[in-house]
Parts: C-alpha cells; sequence; structure tokens
C-alpha cells in the first residue's frame, strides 16, 4: 500500500509561470489537505478537499491559487503566474475519514519544493 | 482565535537523557493533540495521540501528557538517542477539520 505520493519533489518555474503540484492518497482516502511550510516556519494550511469537493479554502490565498481533487486521478494544486514568495515546500496529507471524525490521524507525503527564480 | 505554540525553537539534549517539549495551546480546548516527526527534506510522520480525557500516552520511548489545566501537552522522549534528532511538532485539530501545527521544535541529541 503505497503511501501519499507527491509529484514532483522539485520544481524550478520563472516569475510568471505556472505551477501544477500533484498529489495522489492513499489508497482508501477521499480526504486531501494542502499545507505550505516556508524555511524555518511550520506547516500553514491551505485546503481542504474530498473527492470533487473543496471544503474549506480558507487558507488558500485567493488570487493564482486553485486546487481540485476531482473523482479520478490525484488532487492538484495550481499556481498561476508565480512569485518569489511562492517559493516553499508544499506538503499533502490525506486521510480515510475528516480528521476530526474518529480522530482520524493524516498521512503526509514528500513534499514538492518549488522555487520560483 | 486559536492558538497552538510550541516555545522552544531548538532544544540540544545529550545522549542517553530525556528530551522533553513543550506545547501550549490557547483560547480553545481540544478535544485531542498529535505529535508528529519531521526530518529534513521529509513530510510529517505521525507519531502519537492523547485524547483530552486521556492524562498520558506511551509508546516505546514516547510519552506524551495532556494537561487540560495548564492547557499543555508535554512531549518526552527517553533514553534519547542521535537518530531522535528531527523536527518535532505538535497539531490540534480546530472546529473546521483543519489539522493545525506549532511551528515545531529542532530537537538535537549531542553524542
Amino acid at each position: 500500500n503505497a503511501g501519499v505520493m507527491q509529484n514532483p519533489r522539485h520544481l524550478v518555474r520563472r516569475r510568471g509561470q505556472e505551477a501544477r503540484l500533484r498529489c495522489s492518497p492513499m489508497k482508501g482516502h477521499s480526504h486531501v489537505y494542502w499545507y505550505r511550510q516556508l524555511p524555518e516556519e511550520g506547516l500553514k494550511f491551505m485546503v481542504y478537499l474530498q473527492k470533487e469537493n473543496i471544503i474549506d479554502e480558507s487558507g488558500m490565498p485567493k488570487e493564482r491559487f486553485s486546487a481540485e481533487f476531482p473523482k479520478e486521478g490525484p488532487s492538484i494544486l495550481r499556481i498561476q503566474q508565480v512569485v518569489r514568495g511562492d517559493s516553499a515546500a508544499y506538503f499533502c496529507a490525506s486521510s480515510a475519514n475528516p480528521t476530526g471524525t474518529l480522530n482520524t490521524e493524516a498521512f503526509f507525503g514528500q513534499g514538492t519544493r518549488l522555487t520560483v527564480v | 482565535s486559536q492558538k497552538i505554540e510550541q516555545n522552544s525553537e531548538a532544544l540540544n539534549i545529550q545522549e542517553g537523557k530525556t528530551a522533553t517539549l513543550t506545547c501550549n495551546y490557547t483560547n480553545y480546548s481540544p478535544a485531542y493533540l498529535q505529535w508528529y516527526r519531521q526530518d529534513p527534506g521529509r513530510g510529517p510522520v505521525f507519531l502519537l495521540l492523547i485524547r483530552e480525557n486521556e492524562k498520558e500516552k506511551r509508546k516505546e520511548r514516547l510519552k506524551v501528557t495532556f494537561d487540560t489545566t495548564l492547557k499543555q501537552s508535554l512531549f518526552h522522549i527517553t533514553a534519547s538517542q542521535p537518530a531522535d534528532s528531527a523536527t518535532y511538532l505538535c497539531a490540534h485539530l480546530n472546529r473546521d477539520d483543519k489539522i493545525i501545527f506549532g511551528k515545531g521544535t529542532r530537537l538535537h541529541i549531542l553524542p
């Protein structure tokens, strides 16, 4: 049973380009969370999705950022017109239930390190 | 607003001693707290969960306590080893099903 898979592990984009980060949750998991981590900072919540639904995107910037979790395929975090400040590690986590239900733990991927040059 | 804080950014402990990390929360009462380990360049890995009605939880050399009066959780690693060196994150679940993390404490076990 593979864990949470994120790709690419490293992504370099020039300012103004688009970045697409992919996350395949663990088998059987239908809840996906995206977090951003800056150097020396904690993990900041961005968005919580279930299959085909955005449940909570309160941590995501209103502009340039979007996320989806289609019925088939991985969850995608999309950043349009990237700027240097978008450089960070982006982590995806998945769980079998909402983490508030049954006190379910979340399983994290290895992250995608985005560098904007 | 709900806050979860880990007071120490970094902690150096001699090998063999017990490492104790602190997590404090304010403005709410979480039903449970979680502790994760994160190694450089890798994602967090779940270690332990403790519920508000549990005073203590153990797993091998790890022990977590939950003091609802002090609004604090302590994370202990006994007989620490250099391989325990990592960043340890405290986390809670807020009302909206989001896991909220503290900034973490970088633990260095000195040989």
